[in-house]
């Protein structure tokens, strides 16, 4: 079965400093591994997604993330946070190698503070 | 395109009482989910679909049921709400598995559902 562990409930940033939430996953099998983000009242939206190959994926609004199977991990970065960027974040491994059934984290609420 | 609609937004049920929750994607997806969200616990998968006619249990299945009789709708019922039930429950659609570049699932905008 696989799980996903998100390090901090809340992460707060200025504009301007480097955003980091942290995903550690278990999986029996290569994994897919996803990152979403939910503005308040609506749906989850994907900001990238690593299946195979390359190991750093772009996403959209400048975050990345870099899968490191060594550690486990599955880390999302932005380099320079933006006001826009407060949201909640969630890190989902799939079931199966499916992208339709997805075990997510508890998800990280970003703060960004002027 | 409409992408996922989900109605209603909000319901308040008693409990004990039944209802469906209404899901339609009009992208002809194959693959639907619905996934609930609890304060602290991320989403669930509680059923999915990846045909009409073929459904299967997710993590959390019980209390409900779904059937996928066309590829646009996939309701989620629940035939005799409880409290436990109360969250947001999200209906999900994509149009692979999710290994090539452009598949991905789409979510809708959800329901709010409180069981007193």
């Amino acid at each position: 079965a696989q799980s996903v562990t998100q390090l901090g409930s809340h992460v707060s940033v200025s504009e301007g400093a480097l955003v980091l939430l942290r995903c550690n996953y278990s999986s029996s099998v290569p994994p897919y591994l996803f990152w979403y983000v939910q503005y308040p009242n609506q749906g989850l939206q994907l900001l990238l997604k690593y299946t195979t190959g390359a190991t750093l994926v772009k996403g959209i609004n400048g975050f990345e993330a870099e899968f490191k199977k060594s550690e486990t991990s599955f880390h999302l970065t932005k380099p320079s946070a933006h006001m826009s960027d407060a949201a909640e974040y969630f890190c989902a491994v799939s079931r199966g190698g499916s992208n339709y059934k997805l075990t997510f984290g508890k998800g990280t609420l970003l703060t960004v503070n002027p | 395109n409409a992408g996922v609609t989900q109605t209603p937004k909000f319901q308040v049920l008693k409990t004990g009482q039944s209802m469906t929750l209404q899901c339609a994607q009009d992208m002809n997806h194959e693959y639907m989910s619905w996934y609930r969200q609890d304060p602290g616990m991320g989403l669930r998968l509680i059923h999915y679909s990846v045909g009409a006619g073929i459904t299967d249990q997710g993590e959390v299945p019980n209390g409900y049921n779904v059937s996928r009789s066309t590829t646009e709708d996939f309701p989620l019922r629940l035939l005799s709400a409880a409290p436990s039930q109360t969250s947001v429950y999200f209906c999900a659609s994509s149009t692979g598995t999710g290994g090539l570049a452009n598949e991905k699932l789409f979510f809708g905008s959800g329901t709010q559902l409180s069981v007193l």
